[in-house]
């Protein structure tokens, strides 16, 4: 990758638990995206943020999740009262304008 | 509602040989298609970007092509080693009432065996 940045890697969770999963850009990038990747599934898009704006976020949950990326610092995506079914790898991409998304290595979340 | 197949599933073939994985999409209104690649446990390296106006793109041992109006892409490795052993993902990017997002393929799992 280009140096998208993700923490922390794994992140383990009891049920009921909130998660917050952090993610800062290559540096210059302002757009990202976070993608879900479920056991044995494929990557799901979830929602795409430009500075304090959320693009799209069609592929959110409808409770529970919510997402952010302010003027200053990380794009936080934020998981409350998490179930084990929220247990996946979540990644981060960035990207400058409509071009090549960088990942980062995405969050290893468990839910217990 | 963009959808993405891709074909073989999964493929295993010995070191040397010429391979072709293929990608389909339904919506050919795409901006750009990358073609990643996925190690287990791991995050996605991406390989190649196919701008929506190019035909085809070329890194190494490595060649993506496009069709956009039929709605295909393919990816071409060549001799290939055991360290290609990764899951290679197809993604087009935008369609339809898609803001750049990128729609993924369930994608080819590659073993080289030595």
């Amino acid at each position: 990758n280009a140096g998208v940045m993700q923490n922390p890697r794994h992140l383990v969770r009891r049920r009921g638990q909130e998660a917050r999963l952090r993610c800062s850009p290559v540096k210059g990038h302002s757009h990202v995206y976070w993608y879900r990747q479920l056991p044995e599934e494929g990557l799901k898009f979830m929602v795409y943020l430009q500075k304090e704006n959320i693009i799209d976020e069609s592929g959110m949950p409808k409770e529970r999740f919510s997402a952010e990326f302010p003027k200053e610092g990380p794009s936080i995506l934020r998981i409350q009262q998490v179930v084990r079914g929220d247990s996946a790898a979540y990644f981060c991409a960035s990207s400058s304008l409509v071009q090549t998304q960088y990942f980062g290595p995405g969050t290893r979340l468990l839910v217990l | 509602k963009q959808e993405v197949t891709q074909i073989p599933a999964a493929l295993s073939v010995p070191e040397g040989e010429n391979l072709v994985l293929n990608c389909s999409f339904t919506d050919s209104a795409i901006y750009n298609l990358q073609w990643f690649r996925q190690d287990p446990g791991k995050g996605l390296t991406s390989l190649l970007l196919i701008q929506s106006s190019q035909r085809e793109q070329t890194s190494g041992r490595l060649n993506a092509s496009l069709d956009k109006s039929s709605g295909r892409s393919t990816l071409y490795i060549a001799a290939s080693q055991p360290g290609d052993s990764a899951t290679y993902l197809c993604a087009p990017e935008g369609g339809s009432g898609n803001t750049g997002k990128l729609i993924f393929g369930q994608g080819t799992t590659l073993q080289v065996k030595p």
